[in-house]
């Protein structure tokens, strides 16, 4: 199974500003994820990041709200721009590695927008 | 509407309770996921099965695909195995939806 490390773990932004979250696998992976996890909720995919390739988004999320960057096979970035409360989740990362459907998730990095 | 539906959605057992967690589906899956989340957030992959049944441990989960169904079974619960259970499945697609979770607490 791949291990996946996610910086930072948490933070505590102010409205308006933004964070970038890096996310690091110990193998080379052909697919890695973004989720989104809001209070209370289940998780929802915000995009797909493939290396080499532009992030393909879900709907209801944006390239200029939730850049993401993919230079390698090990590392993703996922950038969360102009912050609200609203935004205030937390962000998980996954790769898809090994058989079809294996996915393993980061430790997640738990945003606080205030 | 959640494709994935859990029960319970809360879930409270005296330590070495037999515990078991139930998730249906309303059309076919290619997989399903079995996920443990602890209260820092980070995910673990508990089981990932399509057909039958999978143990480790203490932690067994089956499937039943024609009745669209399949059941998390934790044997001499723990208060470790205190977490959110969140049943994810595969719709043909390389996507998962997830489920609410069933939150479990195990008291001593």
């Amino acid at each position: 199974s791949a291990v996946i490390s996610q910086k930072p773990s948490r933070d505590i932004c102010q409205r308006g500003t933004s964070l970038t979250i890096q996310c690091q696998v110990d193998s080379q992976v052909t697919m890695m994820f973004w989720y989104r996890q809001q209070p209370g909720q289940s998780l929802t995919l915000i995009a797909t990041a493939n290396q080499g390739s532009e992030a393909t988004y879900e709907s209801g999320f944006v390239i200029d709200k939730f850049p993401i960057s993919r230079p390698n096979l090990t590392f993703s970035t996922l950038t969360v721009s102009n912050m609200s409360p609203e935004d205030s989740s937390i962000y998980l990362c996954s790769v898809g590695q090994g058989a079809i459907y294996e996915q393993y998730f980061g430790p997640g990095t738990r945003l606080t927008v205030t | 509407k959640n494709e994935v539906e859990q029960s319970p959605q809360n879930l409270t057992a005296q330590e070495g309770e037999f515990i078991t967690i139930n998730c249906s589906y309303s059309v076919g899956i290619s997989a399903l996921h079995w996920l443990q989340q602890h209260p820092g957030g980070g995910i673990v992959s508990l089981f990932m099965l399509s057909s039958g049944k999978k143990k480790h441990g203490r932690l067994i989960a089956t499937i039943n695909i024609q009745e669209k169904h399949s059941s998390l079974h934790i044997t001499a619960s723990h208060p470790r195995d205190s977490a959110v259970y969140i049943c994810a499945v595969y719709y043909n697609t390389d996507k998962l939806i997830f489920g609410t979770g069933t939150r479990l607490q195990v008291f001593p």
